[in-house]
């Protein structure tokens, strides 16, 4: 059972509406990832962090995406003016730092539809 | 840029039986951590096995194993004694080791479906 716990598991927005959804990543890991997965399967990277800094993000030029991870609270990806394109499955993974432990472990996800 | 490629889209075996499948991936860094994850029908994505560049030796968990051919810039998965709990999609994915926690990127995916 996953230890990653996203929420909601499943959300509806209309076009133009903010969409947000939360990740508790697995306790003791410090690093948080991102990922779209479209409905071909195809893993879009977004965001990663380290506790509560950025470590790499795909260039947001549209604005419209936003992500954080403060400290003592859910990590959330929001996006503020959802578009079609955006209904995807969205994961929360989450893991130890480097070295043989590396791995990800990923939430339920968050399906999102756009109609 | 880094890119992973699985051409196999769909693979069906019968089950107890031993499947390939296979994975090739592009990178410049001289070191990197390759990945396969398994996501089931429920949409549950497991860690499966990894193997970093450094090591000569394939990596092994249970009945999961790698061949990897690094001249071919290949890292295929192995499945030994199928069962039907193995059918899933499965992903490859690499992390350049210039860049610790860095992101993964993934393939395609291959489904795979194990008949009784």
């Amino acid at each position: 059972n996953s230890k990653v716990i996203q929420t909601p598991r499943y959300l509806v927005k209309g076009q133009g509406q903010k969409a947000k959804m939360r990740c508790i990543p697995e306790k003791g890991h410090p690093v948080v990832f991102w990922y779209q997965q479209n409905k071909n399967n195809e893993f879009k990277f977004l965001i990663n962090f380290q506790n509560q800094e950025v470590l790499q993000q795909i260039d947001m030029t549209e604005k419209r995406f936003s992500a954080e991870c403060p400290s003592n609270s859910p990590c959330s990806l929001e996006i503020q003016s959802s578009e079609a394109g955006d209904s995807a499955l969205y994961l929360c993974a989450s893991s130890l730092r480097g070295g043989s432990n590396e791995r990800l472990f990923f939430g339920h996800g968050t399906k999102l539809s756009v109609l | 840029a880094q890119k992973v490629t699985q051409t196999q889209t769909s693979i069906s075996v019968v089950e107890k039986t031993t499947v390939t499948m296979d994975c090739v991936y592009e990178t410049r860094d001289s070191s990197y951590f390759l990945f396969w994850y398994k996501q089931t029908a429920s949409g549950e994505i497991v860690f499966l096995i990894r193997q970093d560049s450094y090591k000569k030796e394939n990596a092994t968990v249970g009945h999961y194993s790698l061949n990897f051919q690094k001249p071919k810039s290949s890292i295929g998965l192995i499945i030994t004694a199928t069962q039907i709990e193995d059918s899933a999609v499965y992903f490859c994915a690499m992390r350049e080791g210039n860049y610790n926690q860095g992101k993964l990127i993934f393939g395609q995916g291959t489904k795979l479906s194990i008949k009784p």
